[in-house]
């Protein structure tokens, strides 16, 4: 159950556009499509912006996207803003029946 | 729809703990519930899981020492942490698996654990 591989950190300039990868295994994220991924704002509970690898919430922006190619899910955030800083969690379901959640990525509006 | 935490505290290492997880809002027995934990300054871990059907699953980190079960009843998910570690100290978070599997909505507020001595 090793977690799911994110980048550490990525920024870019507000209205850019930027993207986070998640890399699992054929267990994991290559096997389902059952990724989801979560913003958390420092203190704040995390929050569902994407499930089922590319599909939104309602009340959910439509600058937030997902997407999957093999063992590897994404998160793209278009039109960056500064309230889009947070932290970013990418999660899987497995093939033993559990969840595994990404490592995190740091997002930072410049 | 709303989950509320209890039983967080400070704990000795060894010790044993008992977390709990009142939801309200919506039909609490037709969905699969987790625990979810954060270390301080550290990113999120998947605990455990309690099925609608009863079925219990758990992270190889915490398998053997924590229980999870369900009051239906109560409208209650708690977790049973027995022979905690220093490593164990986390938020703990109870969350509702929304659709899915593996969409998380909503979540607690978190109830945070310390194992020290």
């Amino acid at each position: 159950q090793s977690a799911l591989t994110q980048p550490a950190s990525v920024s870019g300039s507000p209205g850019q556009s930027i993207t986070i990868s998640c890399t699992g295994t054929r267990s994991d994220i290559g096997g389902y499509n059952y990724v989801s991924w979560y913003q958390q704002h420092p203190g704040k509970a995390p929050k569902v912006i994407i499930y089922d690898v590319s599909d939104r919430p309602s009340g959910v922006s439509d600058r937030f996207s997902g997407s999957k190619s093999g063992n590897t899910a994404s998160l793209t955030i278009s039109g960056l803003q500064a309230e889009d800083e947070a932290d970013y969690y990418c999660s899987s379901y497995t093939s033993s029946g559990t969840r595994v959640f990404g490592t995190g990525t740091k997002v930072t509006a410049l | 729809v709303q989950l509320v935490e209890s039983g967080g505290g400070v704990v000795q290492p060894g010790k044993s703990l008992r977390l709990s997880c009142a939801a309200s809002g919506f039909s609490f027995s037709s969905y699969s519930m987790h625990w979810v934990r954060q270390a301080p300054g550290k990113g999120l871990e998947w605990v455990a899981l309690t099925s609608k059907d009863g079925t219990t699953k758990f992270a190889d980190s915490v398998k053997g020492r924590f229980t999870i079960s369900r009051d239906n009843s109560r409208d209650t998910v708690y977790m049973q942490m027995d022979s905690l570690r220093a490593e164990d100290t986390a938020t703990y978070y109870c969350a509702r698996e929304f659709s899915g599997p593996n969409w998380f909505d909503p979540w607690g507020q978190g109830t945070l654990v310390t194992v020290s001595s």
